[in-house]
């Protein structure tokens, strides 16, 4: 069974659109979690951490739920500049696991 | 130091050649790590380092990879008997030691392709 489970998409949304994304993770015992955002050809760069009590970082908001051992991130107001795929990142003893990816696609 | 740097950028090997590639972390970071990502996939982790100790090595990686980080700075991902299958990016990152909710920082990555 795969660490991080993400949807790969790909999501096609219009500007100013509201998109989720979702992943699930199988360790219980991860200790940290992340998204990462890796525009084309273009290294993973971090977006945000993820908190149990949630966070938000202006357009972007991200949801841990460890009872059920998912993390979601929410993009409000799409730009097109938000066009990348979205990785989902869990960490447990020292080692980063990283999901797929999701492709999010702004379109004008 | 601005950030990882990663060399070459780019290698093309004809299959059976060995190559070798070079990362230099953020100084201050005593955390390296090697991935290894291909299209439409996310980074698979390969193999980790704290200071000049080898941690942990996926076991998806053959004996004809090795990787080093002689003093704890930088670090080499040695590939011998390349093979087709061997073709992705292969990407470095460095954190600060274990402290609560560390980040990877990556470098550009080398791109390989094997003919």
């Amino acid at each position: 069974r795969k660490e991080v489970e993400q949807d790969p998409g790909p999501f096609n949304v219009p500007e100013g659109a509201t998109v989720a994304f979702n992943c699930t993770y199988s360790n219980s015992a991860s200790q940290s979690f992340f998204w990462y955002r890796q525009d084309c050809r273009k290294e993973p760069k971090l977006l945000m951490s993820v908190y149990s009590s949630g966070n938000e970082d202006g357009r972007f908001t991200a949801q841990l739920n460890r009872a059920s051992q998912y993390i979601s991130l929410l993009i409000r107001d799409s730009k097109l500049s938000d066009s990348a795929t979205y990785l989902c990142v869990v960490k447990r003893r020292g080692q980063f696991y990283f999901g797929t990816g999701t492709s999010l696609t702004v379109i004008p | 130091d601005t950030g990882v740097s990663q060399d070459p950028r780019h290698k093309i090997t004809k299959r059976g050649q060995n190559v070798t590639f070079r990362c230099d972390p953020i100084s201050e970071h005593n955390r390296l790590y090697w991935y290894r990502q291909t299209l439409g996939q996310g980074p698979e982790f390969l193999t980790y380092f704290q200071n000049e100790a080898q941690l942990e090595k996926s076991r998806l990686l053959s004996d004809r990879f090795s990787a080093e980080r002689p003093k704890g700075s930088f670090s080499t991902l040695e590939i011998q008997r390349t093979e087709q299958g061997d073709s992705a990016m292969y990407l470095c990152a460095s954190s600060a030691s274990e402290s609560g909710a560390n980040v990877l920082t990556f470098g550009a990555g080398s791109r390989l392709t094997v003919l």
